[in-house]
């Protein structure tokens, strides 16, 4: 089956840790989007890779890092410099850009810092 | 003023409803609307997807963008139990990095 999946469906972290959440997609898509989910916020941004080995800045990039080592695969790393991490985080991706514009989620995870 | 607005609900109707969801926004250079369901802790799932103006219909869902009045809908009808859900509007203008912003989502509860 083609999907994106994340990785772990939960996650908690100390005060002052660097964790990642895996994104992994199987669909063959060239541009791939990182949002983070608050309530009553809706989905905003972090950041989003078009190609391989590029990806640019969001609308709220401070304190996460990221990957495009592999087509498939977009990391995402919370870094201890991110003030308020909890959240529910997702990954998206697009077929192909200016032309399907669907983008398409996979599961999520939960980011809980203790 | 956010981009795009959206009533956060939550909407309760009753099973069989014809249910009235709403999204409208600021920026006319927005192109292409989606609309999302989101069960709780669950990833968005793409519903309907529309280009500038008109009425798309998908089964139960319709969904109208009004350009000229910055306003789109999603219609569902014959409601059901099973579409008790977050519902998510999104919209982009286009181009290279296909950047969409998304309402703050609607709850809605179809009470068998």
């Amino acid at each position: 089956d083609g999907g994106i999946t994340q990785s772990p469906k939960y996650l908690f972290r100390k005060e002052g840790q660097n964790v990642t959440l895996s994104c992994e997609q199987n669909l063959n898509h060239d541009a791939m989007y990182w949002y983070r989910q608050d309530p009553g916020q809706g989905l905003r941004l972090i950041y989003y890779s078009q190609i391989v080995n590029d990806f640019q800045k969001g609308d709220i990039a401070e304190g996460y890092s990221v990957s495009r080592e592999k087509k498939e695969s977009f990391p995402l790393t919370v870094t201890s410099a991110q003030k308020n991490p909890t959240a529910f985080y997702l990954c998206a991706s697009i077929s192909r850009q200016g032309v399907n514009n669907e983008q398409f989620f996979g599961p999520g995870t939960r980011l809980t810092v203790l | 003023q956010k981009e795009v607005e959206q009533d956060p609900g939550p909407l309760s109707v009753p099973e069989g409803a014809i249910v009235s969801l709403n999204c409208t926004y600021s920026n006319s250079a927005f192109q292409y609307f989606m609309w999302y369901r989101q069960y709780s802790r669950k990833g968005p799932e793409l519903l309907m997807y529309t280009y500038s103006s008109g009425n798309k219909e998908d089964g139960r869902f319709t969904a109208q963008v009004d350009k000229s009045s910055k306003y789109i809908s999603l219609f569902i009808r014959d409601s059901q139990p099973s579409d008790s859900a977050t519902y998510l509007c999104a919209m982009g203008k286009g181009g290279a990095t296909n950047k969409l912003i998304f309402g703050t989502g609607t709850l809605l509860a179809v009470q068998p």
